[in-house]
Formats: C-alpha cells, sequence, structure tokens
C-alpha cells in the first residue's frame, strides 16, 4: 500500500497570503495524484488532477505541482472561501487508491 | 454531468448489518452508468478519508480495503444505475459518514464525482 503523508497538519494563515501544502508518497506515484477541498459538512470536491491540471471551475490561484513522490499544492493568494481541509489522493495503484491525512488552513 | 446520491445510513448497534445506496444520474449523451467504476470512500468524524471498495463498470471486479474485507459486499444494479454496500458484523469503528464517489470518464481516474454522503453510526 503507498502511505501519503501530508504537512504540515495546520497551516495558520491570513486572507491574501500564499499557502503551500505539502504530500509525500512512499513510492513514486508518477503523475497520479489528485487534491481536494473539503468544507465542514461537505463532501470532498476535486481540485487538481494528475498532479497539476486544476478541475473544471477551480480558480488559477490554485495551483499543483510534483511528481514521483513529492507533490505540492500551493494557493498564491488566500481568499476567504479557501479556508478548509485539503487532501491529496493517489490513485496510481489500486486497490487501494489512498489519502493523506489532510492540511487544514485556518485563519490566522 | 454525474450525480450520486445515498441513502440507508442510521444508527445500528455492534454486530448489526445496513445497506447503503448510491443512486447515480448521468447528465451526458456521452456515457451512461455501464460505463463508470465506482468507489465507496467513508470519513470517520473528525478524521480523513478512507477508501472502503471499489466495483469495476461491469461488476466484474471489486476490490476491498483490508479493515472490511469479509464484511461488506459491494454489488450494482446496471439496470437501474444504482450500487449498494452491504455492511454486515459493523463495529464502532464503522461509524463514519459513507461517499460514493467516480471518475470523469474519459478522462482521468480521480474522484471527479462525489455523493453527499450518508451517515452510519454504530453504537450501543
Amino acid at each position: 500500500e503507498i502511505v501519503m503523508t501530508q504537512s504540515p497538519a495546520t497551516l495558520s494563515l491570513s486572507p491574501g497570503e500564499r499557502a503551500t501544502l505539502s504530500c509525500r508518497a512512499s513510492q513514486s506515484v508518477n503523475r497520479n495524484l489528485a487534491w481536494y477541498q473539503q468544507k465542514p459538512g461537505q463532501a470532498p470536491r476535486l481540485l487538481m488532477h494528475t498532479s497539476s491540471t486544476r478541475a473544471t471551475g477551480v480558480p488559477p490561484r490554485f495551483i499543483g505541482s510534483g511528481s514521483g513522490t513529492e507533490f505540492t499544492l500551493t494557493i498564491t493568494s488566500l481568499q476567504s472561501e479557501d479556508f478548509a481541509t485539503y487532501y491529496c489522493h493517489q490513485y496510481k495503484d489500486r486497490p487501494p487508491v489512498t489519502f493523506g491525512g489532510g492540511t487544514k488552513v485556518e485563519i490566522k | 454531468q454525474v450525480q450520486l446520491v445515498e441513502s440507508g445510513g442510521g444508527l445500528v448497534k455492534p454486530g448489526g448489518s445496513l445497506r447503503l445506496s448510491c443512486e447515480v444520474s448521468i447528465f451526458t449523451s456521452k456515457s451512461d452508468f455501464n460505463d463508470y467504476y465506482i468507489n465507496w470512500v467513508r470519513q470517520a468524524p473528525g478524521k480523513g478519508l478512507e477508501w472502503v471498495a471499489y466495483i469495476s463498470a461491469s461488476g466484474n471486479t471489486i476490490y476491498y480495503a483490508d479493515s472490511v474485507k469479509g464484511r461488506f459486499t459491494i454489488s450494482r444494479d446496471n439496470t437501474r444505475n444504482s450500487l449498494s454496500l452491504q455492511m454486515k458484523t459493523l463495529r464502532a469503528e464503522d461509524t463514519a459518514v459513507y461517499y460514493c464517489a467516480t471518475y470523469d470518464y474519459g478522462g482521468h481516474d480521480a474522484f471527479e464525482y462525489w455523493g453527499q454522503g450518508t451517515m452510519v453510526t454504530v453504537s450501543s
């Protein structure tokens, strides 16, 4: 099983600041990496697939990068609606697909 | 383009059973239900996402997480655009919101579409 490790667990930032979220895979997943945003009481929403391709309707301030075992999600300028929890997800090997433990982006 | 709606959650005692359903609507002429593999993903209260089970488009290939293998059964009815998750011998650690999720047909394999989830609580 591929283990996905996200860091940090919590990121405390102010609106307008830049957020950098990391995700590491225990073995290479090539570019088969997705990012989801989840707000309380809601289902996850796909933000990014294939490491760096934004899903439909995702604003350009969200930037994904990386390949192999190291991935980054950058939010260039945090908006109020961006404060949420973010999960990475590898779908190279299945079963099982695996998720990271999440990074909560909170208002400082 | 794809809508998923889960149902069937509720409160059940440890050792009990529950059957979840996921109704799928396809709003595109380029594909139909028979084209989509479907996953169940769960989320315990205050915790992260955990993949639970997978069923292929035809229903011939099925996978389970080790944590539910032998207790949960995933199935689909391609005539009714629906799938189910039969859960038996439930444990407290099965308490979670259960989502069905699927991908972008003809595109990538990430989980593009999610249902709203249904809550399962295992408690005496």
